[in-house]
């Protein structure tokens, strides 16, 4: 079975840090792989996804994340945080079938 | 020019009762989903819709019924609502169907039930 984990519910940086949210699946296939953001009393919208080729894939708003088959990962950065990144991430998965599954998610808090 | 809309935005509502939230989208895409999103934040994929055909059914219970009219318009009907209900609904779509297209969500419904 196809799962994400998320390490960390929350995690706080100070303005201009380096943001690193984790991600971590396990997939018996090929995953395709997702990082959404969801801001405060909204849906969620796409920050980036890998399917095949260039493991460094680079989102919106300066966010990239890498895939390394080896260690399962997925994890997402940014290299100097802003006021307005602070939302809940969600890291998904699809194994090739027509559902997201998702993690469960890691809230991030940037302080001024 | 709302992509992916949802109605309403908050419902309230006794236990037992029957209620229905509303979705559309304008983006001229095939598949459709609905998704809850508990009080933890979680998210889970209910159903999806492609071409108006059910694809999948997450072994929701069958108080939960999805109506597509057409392939702009996925429906949520819920019939004797439960105290466990009371979530955050997701309304989603994108262009086909498969796991590497992007997702669009709706805005959500909070739906509390008393």
């Amino acid at each position: 079975a196809q799962s994400v984990t998320q390490l960390g519910s929350h995690v706080s940086v100070s303005e201009g840090a380096l943001v690193l949210l984790r991600c971590n699946y396990s997939s018996s296939v090929p995953p395709y792989l997702f990082w959404y953001v969801q801001y405060p009393n909204q849906g969620l919208q796409l920050l980036l996804k890998y399917t095949t080729g260039a493991t460094l894939v680079k989102g919106i708003n300066g966010f990239e994340a890498e895939f390394k088959k080896s260690e399962t990962s997925f994890h997402l950065t940014k290299p100097s945080a802003h006021m307005s990144d602070a939302a809940e991430y969600f890291c998904a998965v699809t194994p090739n079938t027509d559902k997201l599954i998702f993690g469960t998610g890691t809230r991030l808090q940037v302080f001024p | 020019d709302t992509a992916v809309s949802q109605t309403p935005k908050y419902l309230v509502t006794q236990m037992g009762n029957d209620k229905s939230i509303k979705c559309e989208q304008n983006l001229g895409h095939d598949t459709m989903y609905w998704y809850k999103q508990d009080s933890k934040k979680f998210l889970k994929i209910m159903f999806s819709y492609n071409n108006k055909e059910l694809i999948i059914n997450e072994t929701v219970p069958n108080r939960f019924s999805p109506k597509s009219p057409d392939k702009a318009h996925l429906n949520l009907h819920i019939n004797s609502l439960e105290l466990g209900d009371s979530a955050v609904y997701f309304c989603a779509s994108s262009q086909v169907r498969g796991g590497t297209d992007t997702q669009y969500f709706g805005p959500g419904t909070r739906l509390t039930v008393l």
